[in-house]
């Protein structure tokens, strides 16, 4: 199975800092990566799909990049409702897998 | 917009079969186009992908549980079901259903979310 590594495992960030979380693959997946939130108590909700194209309704401030094995998310202007824990989570081969998650806090 | 609510018991005593419904709404588990899933999120937040089953019956389950699971759909109902036998503590869970892509690629709709717990 492919696994992915997700770094860091959690970061402390103002309200309009710029954040990055990057995921990188055992091996090369093309763009085929997705990028999810999860709020507390919630279900993840998907924010980005082929390593780069935005979902229906999430917001610009979100870009995803990257392509093989290395990709990052970013967050442009942290907002109060982006504190969250992100996941990666790759569809090249099967089983999908997902990375660890990184849990962005308020500093 | 695509609903989905998991239900099934919250407790269930090892060895035993954990047994799990998911109902659709807004969408059709007989149209072509999606697959429909199960995961599932370990107490300390790891995300396993179980398996999909697609409209056609045709499934997808993951090598490491492939001899203990096996998915079902009744259509009439607009549900798909899993179930997952010998359970330990280990499948201690939140499980979620949802949709996917036609290639079960990535998750566009989940469910809230079920707490199971396998203990006597």
């Amino acid at each position: 199975a492919i696994q992915l590594t997700q770094s860091p495992s959690s970061l402390s960030a103002s309200v309009g800092d710029r954040v990055t979380i990057t995921c990188r693959a055992s091996q090369g997946i093309s763009t085929d990566l997705a990028w999810y939130q999860q709020k507390p108590g919630k279900a993840p909700d998907l924010l980005i799909f082929d390593a780069s194209d935005l979902e229906t309704g999430v917001p610009s401030r979100f870009s995803g990049s990257g392509s093989g094995t290395d990709f990052s998310l970013t967050i442009s202007s942290l907002q109060p409702e982006d504190f969250a824990t992100y996941y990666c989570q790759q569809f090249n081969s099967y089983p999908r897998t997902f990375g660890q998650g990184t849990k962005v806090e308020i500093k | 917009q695509v609903q989905l609510q998991e239900s099934g018991p919250g407790l269930v005593e090892p060895s035993q079969t954990l047994s799990l419904t998911c109902t659709v709404s807004g969408g059709s588990v007989s149209s072509g186009g999606y697959c429909w899933s199960w995961l599932r999120q370990y107490p300390g937040k790891g995300l396993e992908w179980i398996g999909n089953i697609y409209y056609n019956g045709g499934t997808y389950v993951n090598p490491s549980l492939k001899s203990r699971v096996s998915f079902s759909v009744v259509a009439s109902k607009n549900q798909f079901s899993l179930k997952l036998r010998s359970v330990t503590a280990a499948d201690t869970a939140v499980y979620y259903c949802a949709r996917g892509g036609l290639l079960g690629d990535f998750v566009d709709y989940w469910g809230q979310g079920t707490p199971v717990t396998v203990a006597s």
